[in-house]
């Protein structure tokens, strides 16, 4: 069974404040995604990393993939109110019984105040 | 607007209730899924459809039923439900089913149990 570590659960920080999500595991994956959800909504995929090292950016957000296809990491930049909500990551497995499922990590909450 | 749009948003039932919930995509996909968000935990996958057949089924308890008559409609039936099934209780569909596809999530719906 594949396990995804999401750190940290919760986040409280002023806007303007920089921060990183991490997202480790001890398994592979062939593909990660990272999905933001609002309160009352479901997750809505914000990026799919696919090759080990690859860096995305969207906005003031950077995504890394692990060289080794293991961990993740979302960095955002001068947080705003409005980046405020759940964050997961979810990796797709690699191999073995585990092959093409979705693992969900179990979230980290972020709240950026005012 | 994601597109897959569920009801109802909120239900409260007793343990001796039946209830359905309900699921419509309207982005021509294949695949369509449950899955149960609780507090703290990771997204848990219930069921897979794909192609109106069930393709997955993840040890879920009987006293949840589900039902695709088409690649457009998902239901999930309740009856006798637990406490501890009380959730938010999220609907998904992909083009297909393979692990790499983006999800689209509805609403969901936030279920009390009695």
């Amino acid at each position: 069974t594949q396990l995804l570590e999401q750190s940290p659960q919760f986040l409280s920080i002023q806007e303007g404040e920089n921060l990183t999500v991490y997202c480790n595991s001890s398994s592979v994956f062939s593909s990660l995604q990272w999905y933001r959800q609002e309160p009352g909504e479901g997750p809505v995929l914000l990026v799919t990393v696919v090759t080990g090292g690859e860096v995305k950016k969207l906005k003031r957000l950077t995504f890394q993939f692990g060289d080794a296809r293991k961990d993740s990491s979302l960095h955002i930049t001068a947080a705003q109110p409005g980046d405020t909500g759940l964050y997961l990551c979810a990796g797709v497995g690699a191999g073995g019984t585990s092959y093409g499922k979705l693992t969900f990590g179990q979230g980290t909450i972020l709240t950026v105040h005012p | 607007e994601t597109g897959v749009t569920q009801t109802p948003r909120h239900l409260v039932m007793g343990m001796t209730n039946k209830k359905s919930l309900k699921c419509e995509q309207h982005l021509g996909h294949n695949a369509m899924y449950w899955y149960k968000q609780s507090a703290k935990k990771p997204l848990e996958l219930m069921f897979v459809y794909n192609f109106k057949e069930q393709t997955e089924n993840n040890s879920v308890p009987s006293r949840f039923s589900p039902e695709c008559p088409n690649s457009s409609h998902l239901f999930l039936h309740l009856h006798t439900l637990q406490p501890e099934d009380s959730a938010l209780y999220l609907c998904a569909s992909s083009q297909d089913v393979q692990g790499n596809e983006k999800l689209f999530f509805g609403s969901g719906t936030q279920l009390s149990v009695l």
